[in-house]
């Protein structure tokens, strides 16, 4: 049984696309999130959702808008895709709260934009 | 906002011997300290996290220390083994998101163990 999965696991697109990456979980988390690595393996964090809401949204160009139709769900879209966009993106879940618990991650989505 | 330093980038040991990762932290107010294993072409896999209330925790091989006064804290990894090589991550917490804030990660640790 698969956590945390993702879809695509590659994604390779031409500059100026609109792109999609889902998220799914089904370990019954109340908090999703995603993370940026970029070629040099720096992970950073871009969106949480608690519940479906956003709570939190780092310096993200507004191109990227994460989408949570349930718990279980969150789904990043990317609009005008840009040369600096290529990345790996993650999508993790964890159960919120005082005590936080541990983050699962996905097993990453490889964006390559040409 | 929170800033993690990761040292050192590479690290390589030779099998058997142990391996000592140190990261430090800005925000007084992190209280949540995991660190993170990944490897080639997947995610970052949990291998053991402390919280500030505690000074040191051990899982078998792997056991991290955390020095709240000096903000810094430590992976230890004695009798290394091959399936160890792989990225380790550092990452700090400080729960300003109400248990939904997101982890700010150090740049990470190559780890080569020589056979």
């Amino acid at each position: 049984d698969t956590a945390v999965s993702q879809t695509p696991k590659y994604l390779v697109t031409q500059m100026g696309n609109d792109k999609s990456i889902k998220c799914e979980q089904n370990l019954g988390h109340d908090t999703m999130y995603w993370y940026k690595q970029d070629s040099k393996k720096f992970l950073k964090i871009m969106f949480s959702y608690n519940n479906k809401e956003l709570i939190i949204n780092e310096t993200v160009p507004n191109r990227f808008s994460p989408k949570s139709p349930d718990k279980a769900h969150l789904n990043l879209h990317i609009n005008s895709l840009e040369l600096g966009d290529s990345a790996v993106y993650f999508c993790a879940s964890s159960q919120g709260g005082r005590d936080r618990t541990e983050q699962f991650f996905g097993p990453g989505t490889r964006l390559t934009v040409l | 906002g929170e800033n993690v330093e990761q040292h050192p980038s590479t690290l390589s040991v030779q099998e058997g011997d142990s391996a000592v990762i140190k990261c430090t932290y800005s925000d007084s107010a992190s209280n949540y300290f995991p660190w993170y294993k990944q490897e080639l072409g997947k995610g970052p896999q949990l291998i053991i996290d402390i919280r500030s209330n505690v000074g040191e925790k051990k899982d078998q091989r792997i056991a991290v220390t955390l020095n709240k006064t000096a903000k810094h804290f430590s992976l230890h990894i004695t009798e290394t083994q091959p399936e160890d090589s792989a990225v380790y991550f550092c990452a700090a917490s400080s729960g300003s998101g109400g248990g939904a804030d997101g982890l700010t990660f150090g740049k990470g640790t190559h780890l080569i163990i020589q056979p």
